[in-house]
């Protein structure tokens, strides 16, 4: 079955650190690759999404994420977070196609000042 | 810009009742996902509806919950009873179910019961 593996569960950095969010899928075919950011309070948002091409995917806010198909991973990047980026992140992968995201169980980042 | 909307925010009910939610998907959004998110964990798939039709329920503990999408256009999503390991966050999804397919998420259902 597909599978998405976050490996952190609670992260703290402090302003300005950088930031790598892991992740790893488990899919047998071509796979479609997502990070959504949920802040305090607020919808699921897409930070980035990765179909083909590039495998370094730039993102809103400074995000950024390399899809590295030998290693199936897909891990998130900022070269420098701010407080504003305290949130639960969750990456998600699915089938090619109109199919439902699979997630991981999400790393939450507090960010202090 | 268009959302998804979920009602209501906030369910706190006691075992063994039943409750409901509803989504109402962007305007034109033919495909229409239940999740729901356990504390802690990631959001995990209930249902998927293509305009009225179910496209998979595998995830859906039938004995006791039940969606639909009787017009194609709003959904609800019922549990009854309701059992203590229902408190979750409920998440409804819509896409257009055109290329790129992406998915945008309403603010959820919280449902705590007691």
């Amino acid at each position: 079955a597909q599978s998405v593996s976050q490996h952190n569960h609670h992260v703290i950095l402090s302003e300005a650190a950088s930031l790598e969010l892991g992740c790893n899928y488990s899919y047998g075919g071509t796979v479609n690759l997502f990070w959504y950011v949920q802040y305090p309070g607020q919808h699921l948002q897409l930070l980035l999404k990765y179909f083909s091409g590039d495998p370094l995917v730039k993102g809103i806010k400074g995000f950024e994420a390399e899809f590295i198909k030998s290693k199936f991973s897909f891990n998130l990047r900022k070269p420098s977070v701010q407080w504003s980026d305290t949130a639960e992140y969750f990456c998600a992968a699915r089938d090619l196609g109109n199919t439902p995201l699979v997630f991981g169980k999400g790393t939450r980042l507090s960010v202090i000042a | 810009e268009a959302e998804v909307a979920q009602s209501p925010r906030y369910k706190i009910t006691e075992k063994s009742q039943a409750v409901a939610f509803w989504c109402d998907p962007i305007s034109g959004h033919a495909t229409l996902y239940w999740y729901r998110q356990i504390l802690g964990q990631g959001p995990e798939l209930l249902v998927q509806f293509q305009d009225e039709s179910v496209v998979d329920d595998s995830q859906l503990p039938k004995d006791r919950f039940s969606a639909e999408r009787l017009k194609g256009v709003d959904s609800t999503l019922k549990i009854q009873p309701a059992e203590l390991g229902d408190s979750a966050m409920y998440l409804c999804a819509s896409s257009s179910g055109s290329p790129p397919y992406e998915q945008y998420f309403g603010p959820g259902t919280r449902l705590t019961v007691t």
